[in-house]
């Protein structure tokens, strides 16, 4: 069983939309949670930390779900430049850094 | 703002070639790591290292080495390269300071390595 698992798509959104992703990992005891966004051909770059129940920036909502093991990622009102890869991340803080990448889910937010 | 670099954007080399990698970061962060990110796999960690000289496997560190001489610099080495090498491959580099601010990582723009 994979530690992290993602729903690949695609999502295909229209612009203004809302959109959500969600993650599971298998590790009760992992610690740490972020969300780390890809553009094609770049590197990963990230996007929320969530360290408790959740948090927000802006037009993105990151919720933590310890009891069900899932963490989720909200955006509102799409825009063109949010499409694309988004990367559920999580670290179970046993010894050196640990972390785990789920394999993304791809998000298209269409004109 | 955190700077990572690696050497090549691209590489194509031979089944056997001895390939380095170089990456670079300028924040004087502690953890470097080195990725492979396949289509469907995600990101594999390589080999991590938390100090200068100091090196641990990661998942998939079977076909490859490393080094760290300097605290600013660590190199991924491939002593006999194979066409399953071929790959995106990732560095990257983190701080270690006993908070939360040494969970994020600083990426690299990648090195596509093909293996002909």
């Amino acid at each position: 069983r994979k530690e992290v698992e993602q729903d690949p798509g695609p999502f295909n959104v229209p612009e203004g939309a809302t959109v959500a992703f969600n993650c599971t990992y298998s590790n009760s005891a992992s610690q740490s949670f972020f969300w780390y966004r890809q553009d094609c051909r770049k590197e990963p770059k990230l996007l929320m930390s969530v360290y408790s129940s959740g948090n927000e920036d802006g037009r993105f909502t990151a919720q933590l779900n310890r009891a069900s093991q899932y963490i989720s990622l909200l955006i509102r009102d799409s825009k063109l430049s949010d499409s694309a890869t988004y990367l559920c991340v999580v670290n179970l803080r046993t010894g050196a850094n640990n972390l785990f990448f789920g394999t993304g889910t791809r998000l298209t937010v269409i004109p | 703002d955190v700077k990572v670099t690696q050497s090549s954007r691209y590489l194509v080399k031979r089944t056997g070639e001895k390939v380095f990698l170089e990456c670079v970061q300028d924040m004087d962060h502690e953890n470097m790591f080195w990725y492979r990110q396949d289509p469907g796999l995600g990101l594999r960690l390589i080999y991590f290292s938390y100090d200068v000289k100091m090196k641990e496997k990661g998942d998939i560190p079977e076909g490859y080495s490393v080094s760290r001489e300097k605290k600013e610099r660590f190199s991924l080495i491939l002593e006999s390269a194979s066409t399953n090498q071929t790959s995106m491959y990732l560095c990257a580099s983190s701080l270690m300071d006993g908070t939360f601010r040494a969970d994020t990582q600083y990426f690299g723009p990648g090195t596509r390595l093909t293996v002909l």
